[in-house]
């Protein structure tokens, strides 16, 4: 079992509708939650981080998790055809010095016009 | 600031050949990251330093990879000999501070070929 799992998509929503990307985790003990954005041919950029259960809300996007079930997601709203990417799930799963991500495979997203 | 600079930004190389790989981190950030990318295994996280010394290699696939951070402001990643199964994309990152809420800052990466 892989420790960051992402459906790899693509995820393929309308222009202005609501897009849901899923992440799930198997270290329980994890507490630190962050989501990349991957452009083709860029470098990842963060965009969202997370470290309690509950929502959390920046701008368009909103982080969800819950650590129970070992679950985090992300939510755009009013998707852009900007917005089209690669997004990865990436998580410490320690929690310690050195902020060492596990990354998930990603999850291709296209926003269609 | 000009962010995590990489070189070179391509590289094609026949197998058997020496591989270096360039990274300069941000001014002032302590933290270094060497990731590699590719379609079957995405992100993976090969070694990372602190303030100059290395912490954790677990991550590097064979002794054929070998990483130094000779000074705060440059690092390498050498293969050799290098082979097809190297290529890939490789990402240098900085961070300030190893809290959990230090946000890594990625380099545009090197895409390596090895033929």
């Amino acid at each position: 079992q892989k420790e960051v799992e992402q459906n790899s998509g693509p995820l393929s929503v309308p222009e202005g509708a609501i897009a849901s990307l899923n992440c799930t985790y198997s270290d329980r003990g994890s507490q630190s939650f962050f989501w990349y954005r991957q452009y083709s041919g860029k470098s990842p950029e963060l965009i969202m981080s997370i470290y309690s259960n509950g929502d959390k809300e920046d701008g368009r996007f909103t982080a969800q998790l819950n650590k129970a079930s070992q679950y985090v997601s992300l939510l755009i709203r009013d998707s852009q055809p900007s917005d089209s990417a690669t997004y990865l799930c990436a998580v410490n799963p320690r929690n310690n010095a050195g902020n060492m991500l596990t990354f998930g495979g990603g999850t291709r997203l296209m926003v269609k016009p | 600031d000009a962010g995590v600079i990489q070189s070179p930004r391509h590289e094609v190389t026949e197998m058997g050949q020496e591989v270096t790989l360039r990274c300069k981190p941000i001014s002032g950030h302590d933290y270094l990251f060497w990731y590699r990318q590719t379609m079957m295994r995405g992100l993976e996280l090969l070694i990372y330093f602190n303030n100059n010394v290395p912490i954790d290699d677990s991550g590097m696939p064979e002794d054929r990879f070998s990483a130094k951070m000779p000074n705060a402001s440059f690092s390498t990643l050498k293969i050799q000999p290098s082979e097809p199964r190297d290529s890939a994309v490789y990402f240098c990152a900085s961070s300030l501070g190893g809290g959990y809420n230090s946000p890594l800052h990625f380099g545009n990466g090197t895409r390596l070929t090895v033929t």
